[in-house]
């Protein structure tokens, strides 16, 4: 299947500070990458779908000025947490979708990053 | 709203069976997905089921009833590197997928 890698697999930061998370699609090309976030014991809250070359679509309840995207090529998607704070510790994973489909058997994660605010 | 209920948590013991619900309220339905998660690791694609019925793929089957809003995994021959989360997921009308709590998987020896 297609491989979609992510980095860093984990971060450590202080509190203030910017975190950048890359998702890139290895051997395909993704015209939509998902950014998903998951607290402890929780299920997976979709944050954003970006679209390249577009702007990122955000779920309610998500500061896009605080988790910018971009989706620059159709085989990367960053998310950058801005002004990072304890409460934004959590796992982040993103997903991409195969351009030649639109089902979401298509649709392969990253391994997800681990970011732990201090 | 969307809605998609699953236990929170099922215990079963290696070698035997076990089935785990999902129930789903959506606005539309354009397929329901199972997806196995191990503690500390990115959700990996187990079934897809669009239409009502049974699809089985080795020790994993999963079942669809579209009327009742219903769906189930069943996993057989237990394994204990089967303790995982399981997680229920519709892909509603705008192709978005919505995704349950998920089940806690505990497989005992």
């Amino acid at each position: 299947g297609a491989v979609v890698s992510q980095h860093p697999s984990w971060v450590i930061c202080k509190s203030g500070t910017s975190v950048k998370i890359e998702c890139r699609s290895l051997d395909f090309q993704a015209t939509t990458m998902f950014w998903y976030r998951q607290f402890p014991k929780q299920s997976l809250m979709l944050m954003a779908t970006s679209n390249e070359g577009s702007k990122a679509t955000y779920e309610q309840g998500v500061e896009k000025d605080k988790f910018l995207i971009n989706h620059a090529s159709l085989t990367l998607s960053t998310l950058t947490v801005t002004s990072a704070h304890p409460e934004d510790s959590s796992f982040y994973i993103c997903s991409a979708r195969s351009a030649t489909g639109t089902m979401v058997e298509e649709q392969f994660f990253g391994p997800g990053t681990r970011l732990t605010v201090l | 709203g969307q809605n998609i209920d699953q236990p929170t948590e099922m215990t079963a013991t290696e070698g035997a069976i076990v089935q785990i619900n999902c129930t789903y309220q959506t606005s539309g339905f354009n397929g329901l997905f199972w997806y196995q998660q191990h503690a500390g690791e990115a959700p990996t694609f187990l079934s897809y089921n669009v239409l009502d019925g049974l699809e089985e793929k080795g020790r994993f089957s999963s079942f669809l009833s579209r009327s009742k809003g219903y769906s189930y995994l069943l996993l057989k021959e237990l394994q204990m590197k089967d303790s995982a989360s399981y997680l229920c997921a519709v892909l509603d009308s705008n192709y978005q997928l919505i995704w349950g709590a998920g089940t806690k998987l505990i497989i005992k020896p």
